[in-house]
């Protein structure tokens, strides 16, 4: 059964806009939530992260929230920009030694 | 960039062959671990480790062992490849003990069982 659901495989945002991904999960043991950035022949770059004791996280363009009563988290990203078009994953944790638990990722095209 | 190296980057064998492949860092982190992505399950563990000998399985570890001798190094077998072991396969390494929750990757392995 699936703990992380990331329901949009794709997203097309224009450029300059403002790109939503979303991301859910079932695991009330997830205390801190990541986002990560894949681009194609690499490996995953961390983003952004959460921690389970705020609502919000800002970094610059990026701002996570996060709606623990919902278990719903979303990432923003303002204003898009060409170099955003990746998949991104998010990956939750629960501090455990088996580490982060992955959603299947959304592409997200930047359209210029 | 996280000090970490995986080898071979690509890599084609047959079924039925073992297959190793190797993950080696030079952050001194305890955590390291394995995983693998196929198109529509994003990145599924493996197994992981979190210190010297010190291994234990993930989501997907039927098929594979690993083995941790060295802090450094954390290799992954695949004891007779199969078709379904088709994947890219990822090593990331954590420096959880410092209380830091994120996971720096490597550049990934691309393996072909034919």
């Amino acid at each position: 059964d699936q703990q992380v659901k990331q329901n949009s495989p794709s997203l097309s945002v224009q450029e300059g806009r403002i790109s939503i991904l979303n991301c859910d999960y079932t695991n009330s043991m997830f205390d801190y939530f990541l986002w990560y950035k894949k681009y194609p022949a690499e490996g995953p770059t961390f983003l952004i992260s959460i921690s389970s004791i705020k609502d919000k996280n800002e970094d610059g363009r990026f701002t996570v929230f996060l709606n623990k009563s919902a278990k719903h988290l979303s990432l923003h990203i303002v204003p898009s920009q060409p170099g955003d078009s990746a998949v991104y994953f998010c990956a939750p944790t629960g501090g455990g030694a088996d580490g982060l638990t992955f959603g299947k990722g959304t592409h997200l095209i930047i359209q210029p | 960039d996280a000090g970490i190296t995986q080898s071979p980057r690509h890599k084609v064998t047959e079924t039925g062959t073992p297959v190793t492949l190797r993950c080696h860092q030079t952050e001194n982190h305890r955590y390291m671990y394995w995983y693998r992505q196929d198109p529509g399950h994003g990145l599924r563990l493996i197994h992981y480790s979190y210190g010297v000998k010190d291994t234990d399985k993930g989501e997907v570890s039927d098929g594979y062992s690993v083995s941790r001798s060295k802090t450094e190094d954390f290799l992954l077998t695949l004891e007779s490849a199969t078709s379904s072991q088709t994947s890219v396969y990822f090593c990331a390494i954590s420096d959880r003990d410092r209380g830091r929750t994120e996971a720096f990757f490597g550049q990934g392995t691309r393996l072909t069982v034919v």
